[in-house]
């Protein structure tokens, strides 16, 4: 079963940009992942989904400063012009097959 | 317009069974290409998967809670139900339900807005 790992926290100054780490385990470098924003209080919002070549696919709505990339095992996502409201946990997550469910720990993202 | 919403009790008390409904619109639980989960997340921390459902029938559980939970649907109502059986405090969270789709893999897309469950005598 993969395992994704994220750090725990970053941090980055309004109208910065900020680049998150979602890294999955050994075996599983071909998996594609969904990253997730949970803003404060609020449900998890599917941000897109992110292939192990790079291609990216993003919900309705998910403004264009958002972005994703991808290197070997490891899945980032791109913030851009940082703004207040970006302040969040920030989940992603992959599936076994189509079996169980796997979610990273989540990188709570401070917006200084 | 896709929306899923979570229904079920506030509170529980320990050793009863948890019943909670997931309602669906603007799509079909019988899409072979989508299906929904459940996702529950205890107070300050991750999320962490239960159980889910696809359009055949198909059902896979949480291994560390297997024994413990049931997942069914109803297509006609557009309703997805999960059972939890002998809850207990730690089972206080927030629970919600979500639609997982396929293309090029599953994931998740759109989720419901979540229903804390607190679990006390």
């Amino acid at each position: 079963q993969p395992v994704l790992t994220q750090s725990s926290s970053a941090s980055a100054s309004l109208g910065s940009s900020v680049k998150l780490t979602c890294t999955l385990s050994s075996g599983h470098s071909s998996y594609i992942i969904a990253w997730h924003q949970q803003q404060p209080g609020k449900a998890p919002r599917y941000l897109m989904k992110l292939e192990g070549s790079g291609s990216y696919n993003k919900g309705s709505g998910v403004p264009d400063r958002f972005s994703g990339s991808s290197s070997g095992a490891d899945r980032y996502l791109t913030i851009s012009n940082l703004q207040s409201e970006d302040e969040a946990d920030y989940y992603c997550e992959t599936w076994d097959s189509n079996t169980r469910v796997v979610f990273g720990g989540g990188t709570k993202l401070t917006v200084l | 317009q896709v929306t899923l919403k979570e229904s079920g009790p506030v509170l529980v008390k320990p050793t009863e069974t948890l019943t909670l409904t997931c309602t669906v619109s603007g799509f079909s639980l019988s899409n072979a290409r989508m299906g929904v989960s459940w996702i529950r997340q205890p107070p300050g921390k991750a999320l962490e998967w239960l159980a889910h459902i696809f359009s055949n029938d198909e059902k896979s559980y949480s291994t560390s809670l297997k024994s413990r939970l049931t997942i069914s649907k109803d297509t006609s109502k557009s309703q997805v139900v999960l059972t939890m059986t002998n809850m207990d405090p730690v089972d206080t969270a927030t629970y919600y339900c979500a639609r997982h789709r396929l293309s090029s893999g599953w994931y998740f897309d759109y989720w419901g807005q979540g229903t804390l469950v607190t679990v006390s005598s």
